[in-house]
């Protein structure tokens, strides 16, 4: 059974419409993130949730945000979706910081 | 800067050989090094992990080495079978509460 869910798994948008990723969990973990993850390339974080707590990777773009509403749900939010936002985006959860992290399936978002 | 640099970038085995991954770390406060496997279209799914107490970590097929002084671990997949054919990530975080830091990748393909 998936324990990090996300939707959906394929979406499209068109160029600067914002558009929503949403992440769930079962597993009651306090921390979940989000990455970009590009064609080839590895993961890249953008910002993760300790609890409530929003913390925002130095080099992530303005255009992306977040909001957990409560443990089992965060979403991301791409406010205006440039033709580089295209990528595979993927949720991850962890019991604790430094413990091992449990990635969904992503999303993966296409931009026309 | 690159603080993982993982190698090859691709390899190809044959079925039953084995498979090495290495990575290189530069940051010595790291303390915890995940080895993850994705597949086409999946998220990275936890390997196997080890922590710089000991210097080896076998699980079944899958053995992680581990050499402190040289800041360096790699990933030894014994009898490579087809379905091991994934792109593998190693990864290194510090205890601290940081995030991973995430190797460039490996794509192997095992031919039969």
């Amino acid at each position: 059974d998936a324990m990090v869910i996300q939707n959906p798994r394929y979406q499209v948008t068109q160029f600067g419409k914002p558009v929503t990723l949403s992440c769930s969990q079962t597993l009651n973990h306090n921390v979940m993130y989000w990455y970009q993850q590009k064609s080839s390339q590895a993961p890249k974080l953008l910002f993760h949730y300790y609890d409530k707590d929003f913390n925002n990777e130095a080099d992530t773009p303005d255009n992306f945000q977040s909001r957990r509403p409560n443990t089992s749900f965060c979403f991301l939010d791409i406010r205006s979706p440039g033709l580089g936002d295209a990528a595979m985006y993927l949720c991850a959860t962890s019991r604790q910081i430094n413990q091992p992290q449990h990635f969904g399936d992503g999303t993966r978002l296409s931009i026309l | 800067q690159q603080q993982v640099k993982q190698s090859p970038q691709s390899l190809i085995v044959q079925k039953g050989g084995i498979s090495i991954i290495n990575c290189a770390y530069e940051n010595t406060a790291f303390d915890y090094f995940p080895w993850y496997q994705q597949f086409p279209g999946k998220g990275p799914a936890l390997l196997i992990a080890i922590r710089p107490d000991v210097s080896e970590k076998k699980e079944g097929r899958f053995t992680i080495s581990f050499n402190k002084s040289a800041k360096q671990f790699s990933l030894h997949i014994m009898d490579s079978q087809p379905g091991d054919s994934a792109t593998y990530f190693c990864a290194a975080s510090k205890s601290a509460g940081n995030m991973l830091t995430f190797g460039g990748g490996t794509r192997l393909m095992v031919k039969p």
